[in-house]
């Protein structure tokens, strides 16, 4: 079975600067990889997803992912925070036809 | 833009009690999932159904039972709620596969449940 592993419970970083989430995956068949974001007391709401193509994923509110496929990770990127990016962030693949298998979340938490 | 809905976003119930959460989606999704979302263990998959009357179990369905008997809507049952199902559920449809579906699930706001 596949699984997905995030390194970080929570990561807590200075508004304005970089921040990395990590993310590492096990998996033998094709891997299709998932951000969400989770906004206090919301839904999750997609970031990027990678499928197949360039491993360098851009998404939504200036995140980007890479896959690295020897490395089996799925790293979330952005090269400067704001406090309105204080929220849980899930990495998640898809297993067998169309379910999601979800790591146990990050908490970003944005100082001023 | 994709909508799914969920009943409540807040739900107070007693042990024993027979819960019923409700999710309705409007982009005529043939995948309907639910989830439970517990601090440190991420989102785990209960039950799934890709059509109408078809449901198969998630990773813990214990204490649940689901319904689907429109294609919008996908209700998850607690036949006599515990004080261990207190939890925050969410909601997602997705489309089909054979579609060139992009795989993308579209999640509901959640409704936080508390048995007491």
């Amino acid at each position: 079975a596949q699984s997905v592993t995030q390194l970080d419970s929570q990561v807590p970083v200075f508004e304005e600067a970089p921040v990395e989430l990590r993310c590492n995956y096990s998996s033998s068949v094709s891997v299709y990889l998932f951000w969400y974001v989770q906004y206090p007391n919301q839904g999750l709401q997609l970031l990027l997803k990678y499928l197949s193509g360039s491993t360098l994923v851009k998404g939504i509110n200036g995140f980007e992912a890479e896959f690295n496929k020897s490395q089996t990770s799925f790293h979330l990127r952005k090269p400067s925070v704001h406090i309105s990016d204080t929220a849980e962030y899930f990495c998640a693949s898809i297993q067998g036809a169309q379910k999601l298998v979800f790591g146990q979340g990050t908490r970003l938490t944005i100082n001023p | 833009d994709v909508k799914v809905t969920q009943s409540s976003r807040y739900l107070v119930k007693r042990t024993g009690e027979k819960v019923f959460l409700e999710c309705v989606q409007d982009m005529d999704h043939e995948n309907m999932f639910w989830y439970r979302q517990d601090p440190g263990l991420g989102l785990r998959l209960i039950y799934f159904s890709y059509d109408v009357k078809m449901k198969e179990k998630g990773d813990i369905p214990e204490g649940y039972s689901v319904s689907r008997e429109k294609k919008e809507r996908f209700s998850l049952i607690l036949e006599s709620a515990s004080t261990n199902q207190t939890s925050m559920y969410l909601c997602a449809s997705s489309s089909g596969v054979g579609t060139s579906g992009t795989y993308e699930q579209y999640f509901g706001p959640g409704t936080r449940l508390t048995v007491t």
